[in-house]
């Protein structure tokens, strides 16, 4: 499979406790970002890499949440102390790096990791 | 920052019949449009995309028309099937040169009935 992909797909946790998850890209794309989606609403960003370079963080990104793309390559989001809020979907999707190129923005996503907060 | 509204939040209509979901966006900067299908359970898929230097996009039974000097852009799906039921969302980027993040409608839950 040469899509993005997402591991673990699901997880349960107890609040307080800690929680990391990774993302693998298309291989041939340098742009790596992080969304996260609730039932019955759109994904919403979080952050997104160039390389290894963490670009833009969004105000939903707080101090527990920390993202890191140390090779350019994989990336892993982790969440301390959790709360029941962040159960959630957490999407990764990444992007082709030709600027100006006719699929330059199209992010595909991977199948999220569905996070339960009890 | 870009705001993303659309509409309806609900859609139902008759396979064969045609769907219409319309999206408005705040900011004048942005220039990327996609659309994206979301089945139960499963991940966003890119359907269609469009950037501003065209008005309209068309892919099979499949269309997006743009319009930047009202800021909306509309998803048109002809001759529909119960295969095309899911939510559809849409989205905007604020430069379509500058890689940042997608910002979504609340999108559209569209139900095709045989």
């Amino acid at each position: 499979d040469t899509g993005v992909s997402q591991n673990p797909r699901h997880k349960i946790t107890k609040r307080g406790q800690n929680v990391t998850f990774r993302c693998d890209p298309i291989s041939e794309h340098n742009r790596l970002y992080w969304y996260r989606q609730t039932l019955g609403q759109g994904p919403e960003f979080l952050t997104y890499f160039q390389n290894e370079a963490q670009l833009e963080k969004s105000r939903l990104l707080s101090d527990r949440f920390s993202a890191e793309r140390p090779k350019g390559s994989f990336s892993t989001l982790e969440i301390q102390r959790t709360e029941q809020g962040d159960s959630a979907m957490y999407l990764c999707a990444s992007s082709s790096p030709v600027a100006g190129g006719p699929s330059y923005n199209e992010q595909f996503f991977g199948p999220g990791t569905r996070l339960t907060v009890l | 920052g870009e705001n993303v509204e659309q509409h309806p939040s609900t859609l139902s209509v008759q396979e064969g019949d045609s769907a219409v979901i319309k999206c408005t966006y705040s900011d004048s900067a942005s220039n990327y449009f996609p659309w994206y299908k979301q089945e139960l359970g499963k991940r966003p898929q890119l359907i269609i995309d469009i950037r501003s230097n065209v008005g309209e996009k068309k892919d099979q039974r499949i269309a997006v028309t743009l319009n930047k000097t009202a800021k909306h852009f509309s998803l048109h799906i002809t001759e529909t099937q119960p295969e095309d039921s899911a939510v559809y969302f849409c989205a905007a980027i604020p430069n379509s040169n500058s890689g940042y993040a997608l910002n979504f409608g609340k999108g559209t839950s569209l139900l095709v009935t045989p």
